[in-house]
């Protein structure tokens, strides 16, 4: 079993809909961390938890630490949106280990 | 800051030929991490460093695997000889205490014929 499970692996959503992706992972963490990744390849950090919920524009990420899950949401979707989202958490000092990906897409 | 610096952003290679992958992380930032990136297998650690000392080197696959960081500003991932089963994109990113995430480079993709 993946020490981090992420669900769907595969979302088409109609613009304007709101969007959730889920990871749960099976391990102690210090942090958990949301990947965005577009087609070509470049990486960004969208979050890191380690408790709690952040927001960031039209993305809001949760975490539940008791139950080891964290889910990223996407509210008002639009095209642009459509990438690969990878949840990422750190079991002890600095090193990722990573989700498989959920690869969003937005159609207009 | 131009965020980490990755280069070359592209490599096709032939087999038994030693390839070179270099990176500046973000000054400041005191963890510097390797990473690939491979259909199969998605993202895989390879190694990092902290203050330019590797700390975690159990992801490098085979002894054909180097790393270095001779100084803060720059490291580099050799392999030599390069096998097409090394064919993958490669990530490296830096983070530092103080701030909250990673900053990933533009990846290299190599390609090993």
């Amino acid at each position: 079993k993946n020490e981090v499970e992420q669900s769907p692996q595969n979302l088409t959503a109609q613009e304007g809909e709101f969007i959730t992706i889920n990871c749960s992972y099976s391990v102690g963490i210090s942090a958990l961390h949301w990947l965005q990744q577009h087609p070509g390849g470049g990486i960004v950090s969208l979050f890191m938890l380690s408790s709690g919920k952040k927001k960031h524009g039209r993305l809001i990420a949760t975490i539940n630490i008791q139950e080891k899950h964290s889910s990223l949401h996407i509210t008002a979707s639009h095209p642009r949106d459509s990438a690969v989202y990878i949840c990422a958490v750190s079991p002890y000092g600095n090193k990722l280990v990573f989700g498989a990906g959920t690869i969003l897409r937005v159609k207009s | 800051d131009a965020g980490v610096i990755q280069s070359p952003r592209h490599e096709v290679t032939e087999m038994g030929q030693e390839v070179t992958l270099r990176c500046k992380p973000i000054s400041g930032h005191n963890s510097l991490f390797w990473y690939r990136q491979t259909m199969m297998r998605g993202l895989e650690l390879l190694i990092y460093f902290n203050n330019n000392v590797p700390i975690d080197d159990s992801g490098m696959p085979e002894d054909r695997f180097s790393a270095k960081m001779p100084n803060a500003s720059f490291s580099t991932l050799k392999i030599q000889p390069s096998e097409p089963r090394d064919s993958a994109v490669y990530f490296c990113a830096s983070s530092s205490p103080g701030t909250s995430g990673y900053t990933f480079g533009s990846g290299t993709r190599l390609t090993v014929v």
